[in-house]
């Protein structure tokens, strides 16, 4: 059963600029959630979707967005990015009995 | 406000010196206690799920045990190879797939 993908991996950036990152869950599991994860900061819950939804909303500004498509793949983006906003991403994908199986991250770098 | 507390930060112990890892938590309805290791650079993976008080779950040299305040990772005669961070997470009832991490310990295990 092949893991939680996602791209890219590396992902380097200017302040002002806007990224789009990517995640595919494990096949079968229609739940995505997505973390930002800092030294300071730890892992930080940003929204979950499922089912094309939006079910859960972490504490993020407006400039973190999300969706997911009819195929359970997921997309985060975020706009007018600042330096503080360099960490990494992770997707998690949700299994049947709550527990999440990660994925490998993007690493963003705003310079 | 969901919380979860993990103590000590870092842990250093030799090769076969058994120890605890600690996880504090306040949550309105635990649906589920989780613990993940993550390796530096790589996303957090899923070792168990704790459900209500009492609850023990073994897998190799580490056991989990859950009381209705806390949770103890316990790791019976460590390897170097279980160097890691060991993250706590909590689900409440009611949040979906939102889950509070703790910071973490970071073990490190010297032969």
């Amino acid at each position: 059963k092949a893991g939680v993908t996602q791209t890219p991996r590396y992902l380097i950036k200017t302040r002002g600029q806007q990224v789009t990152l990517s995640c595919s869950p494990i096949s079968g599991h229609r739940s995505v959630s997505w973390y930002q994860q800092t030294p300071g900061q730890g892992l930080q819950f940003l929204f979950e979707y499922f089912s094309e939804t939006q079910r859960n909303k972490g504490n993020f500004p407006g400039r973190f967005s999300g969706r997911q498509f009819s195929n359970s793949r997921s997309e985060m983006n975020v706009s007018t990015l600042e330096l503080g906003d360099s960490a990494l991403y992770l997707c998690a994908s949700n299994g049947p009995d709550n527990e999440q199986f990660f994925g490998p991250g993007t690493r963003l770098t705003v310079l | 406000e969901d919380q979860v507390t993990q103590s000590p930060e870092a842990l250093r112990l030799q090769e076969g010196e058994s120890s605890s890892l600690n996880c504090s938590y306040t949550v309105s309805g635990l649906r589920g206690l989780f613990w993940y290791r993550q390796d530096p650079g790589k996303g957090p993976e899923f070792l168990f799920t704790l459900y209500s008080a009492g609850e023990e779950k073994e897998k190799e040299r580490l056991k989990a045990t859950l009381t209705k305040k806390e949770s103890f990772l316990h790791i019976t005669a460590p390897k170097p190879e279980d160097s890691a961070t060991y993250l706590c997470a909590v689900q409440a009832r009611t949040g979906g797939f939102k889950t509070i991490f703790g910071a973490g310990t970071r073990l490190f295990v010297k032969a």
